[in-house]
């Protein structure tokens, strides 16, 4: 079965720091993994994703992911940490291949200070 | 482009009741899904339509099921409602059915069902 580990419920970052936002998979074969975030009172919004070749995937609002095939991880990082960027941000998985849906981790809240 | 429309906004319903919730996908999109999201928890799929069928299904009781028009809206209905069924119910649009599972979802707002 498929599933996504978000281990950290919180993240706590100052604004300018880098920041990073863990997650980890398993499914079976090659998987698709998405990052959404989610601001309060909203529905998810899509930051990037990996399908496959380059294992540094770049996305909106200065945020990337970098694909780890023998870790089975995909970790949400970003250079310079804004006050804009707190919000609650989900990975989700699926395979490439078969009748699987996308199932999403159980959320990292960050919270950048000023 | 609208985006992902969804409605009601907010629901309020007593135990025992019906609710159907609608949604309307992004221009372009063929493809909706269904997922629940409890309060700190992530969204959990219940089923996805493509070209007026219920292709995938998650695990959830046969008391929810779906429609898909032609023009591609889709509605969820539930019934017999439960204490436990109050969640922030997301509907997300992409395009393709299966053969577009690389392809993301784009999600609504959200309807935010009380159960009482």
């Amino acid at each position: 079965a498929q599933s996504v580990a978000q281990p950290e419920d919180q993240v706590n970052v100052a604004e300018g720091n880098p920041l990073t936002v863990k997650c980890t998979y398993s499914v079976s074969g090659n998987p698709y993994l998405f990052w959404y975030v989610q601001y309060p009172n909203r529905g998810l919004q899509f930051l990037l994703k990996y399908i496959t070749g380059d294992n540094l995937v770049k996305g909106s609002y200065g945020f990337e992911a970098e694909f780890n095939k023998s870790q089975t991880s995909f970790h949400l990082k970003k250079p310079s940490a804004l006050v804009s960027d707190s919000a609650l941000y989900f990975c989700a998985v699926r395979g490439q291949t078969g009748n699987t849906p996308l199932v999403f981790g159980k959320g990292t809240r960050l919270s950048v200070i000023a | 482009d609208a985006g992902v429309t969804q409605s009601p906004t907010h629901l309020i319903k007593t135990r025992g009741q019906q609710v159907t919730l609608r949604c309307s996908p992004k221009s372009g999109h063929d493809t909706v899904s269904w997922y629940q999201q409890a309060l700190g928890q992530g969204p959990q799929f219940i089923f996805q339509y493509y070209e007026e069928e219920e292709r995938q299904r998650g695990n959830f009781p046969d008391r929810f099921s779906g429609h898909q028009f032609p023009n591609y809206s889709s509605e969820l209905n539930v019934n017999a409602l439960l204490l436990g069924d109050s969640a922030l119910y997301l509907c997300a649009s992409s395009r393709g059915g299966l053969a577009g599972r690389g392809n993301e979802q784009f999600f609504g707002p959200g309807t935010r069902l009380t159960v009482l």
